[in-house]
Parts: C-alpha cells; sequence; structure tokens
C-alpha cells in the first residue's frame, strides 16, 4: 500500500542554517505531495504541495521538488529561522483520497 | 473562503466518562471530513472519514465512534473514556472527489484523568 517515509527527529540547527528534511513515499500512480507544518499546541498547516513529477512547491523559503524517479520530496530552506520552530509532515494523497502522512520531524532553531 | 471549527479546544474528563467532539465546515458544500489522533510526540492516526451524510469509515477498532448528521458537521464521540484515549484530536476537511490537500482545524487537547 501507499506510505511515507520521513526523517527521524529531532533537528536542531543554528539560526540560518540550510535545512534538509528527507521524505520518500510509495504509492501507486501519481499521488500529490504535501508538507504541513505544526506549531505547538495547533493543528496540522499547510506549507506547500507539489501536483505532478518535477513540480517545485514553495512557501516562507521552503521549497520541495517531487521527484518520481527517487520517489522523494525533500524539504529544504536556505537559511532557518527561530519562527521555524515546529514539527514537519510529509504527506500523500492518492486517487483514494485517502492521505498517508510521515511520522513527523521535530525541528528546533537555536539562536 | 473556507473555514473549520473544531471545540472544545481543551477538555479534561474522568475515565469511564462520555466525549463528544464537534467540528463543522464552512464555505463548501459535500466535503470529505476527517478525524485524527495524535498521541503525544507520535504521529497522526486516522480514526475516522466520510465521504457524505451517514457514510463514515473506521480505521481503527476502538471504543470511539463518528456521525455526520450535516453535510458539513462531523462529531467524534465516546460512551466511556479510557486513559489510552487521551491525545490531541484533529478534525480536517478536504473537497471531494479530488487529490487536494487536507485542511486541519485547530484541535482538540483531550486528558483523561
Amino acid at each position: 500500500g501507499d506510505s511515507v517515509t520521513q526523517m527521524e527527529g529531532p533537528v536542531t540547527l543554528s539560526e540560518e542554517a540550510f535545512l534538509t528534511i528527507n521524505c520518500t513515499y510509495t504509492a501507486t500512480g501519481y499521488p500529490s505531495l504535501f508538507w504541513y507544518v505544526q506549531y505547538p499546541g495547533e493543528g496540522l498547516q499547510l506549507l506547500l504541495k507539489a501536483t505532478k513529477a518535477d513540480d517545485k512547491g514553495s512557501n516562507k523559503g521552503f521549497e520541495a521538488t517531487y521527484r518520481k524517479e527517487t520517489t522523494s520530496f525533500h524539504l529544504e530552506k536556505g537559511s532557518v529561522q527561530v519562527s521555524d520552530s515546529a514539527v514537519y509532515f510529509c504527506a500523500l494523497v492518492n486517487t483514494g483520497n485517502q492521505f498517508y502522512f510521515g511520522t513527523g520531524t521535530s525541528l528546533t532553531v537555536i539562536p | 473562503s473556507q473555514t473549520i471549527h473544531q471545540w472544545p479546544a481543551t477538555l479534561v474528563q474522568p475515565v469511564g466518562s462520555p466525549l463528544s467532539l464537534e467540528c463543522t465546515v464552512e464555505g463548501t458544500s459535500n466535503p470529505n471530513l476527517y478525524w485524527y489522533r495524535q498521541a503525544a510526540g507520535r504521529g497522526l492516526q486516522l480514526l475516522f472519514y466520510s465521504v457524505g451524510i451517514g457514510q463514515i469509515s473506521s480505521e481503527v477498532p476502538q471504543n470511539l465512534s463518528a456521525s455526520r448528521p450535516q453535510d458539513r458537521q462531523f462529531i467524534l464521540s465516546s460512551k466511556k473514556l479510557l486513559l489510552s484515549d487521551s491525545g490531541f484530536y484533529l478534525c480536517a476537511w478536504s473537497v471531494a472527489g479530488n487529490a487536494t490537500p487536507l485542511h486541519f482545524g485547530n484541535g482538540t487537547r483531550l486528558t483523561v484523568t
């Protein structure tokens, strides 16, 4: 069945460091891919999405490219800020409207 | 624009008491609706999803149930809470029929004592 594998956390970075959170997926067909962010005590917010191969989703300085050949959707940001501290979830949805989430990666950015 | 409301934000209930969490969506018709649970430090667990009024699919056998009495209303219930029911409950919706994103409510923090 479909699934998402996300790098284990927690991740701790200094402010202005480069961020990569790895995400790979298993799916039949052509799923849509998403990154969500969850701040403490809140629900998940959609951060970015990509709906087909080679699409690049971007938002708030974060980027992720849909790589079908490597079944990956890694999240990157060139310079993280303290306010980026949160838990990040990779997710996919396929034709059945079933969503599959990774286990989440906790990011802490220290000044 | 579409909005999702989930309440209460926090809830402390004794073991064996009933539970009712409510979720409503505004600004869209016939959404797919979902209940997730997030245990502390863990990922998301899909509990129920619904593609229409009265149509509920259960993903995990447990003492929880869900109902959809109206198109944009989704209720999570229990007759008798267990300690293991503690967690963060999230309601979400998506556009029916398309591989579009999930949109989440702000969640309910449930503590069973």
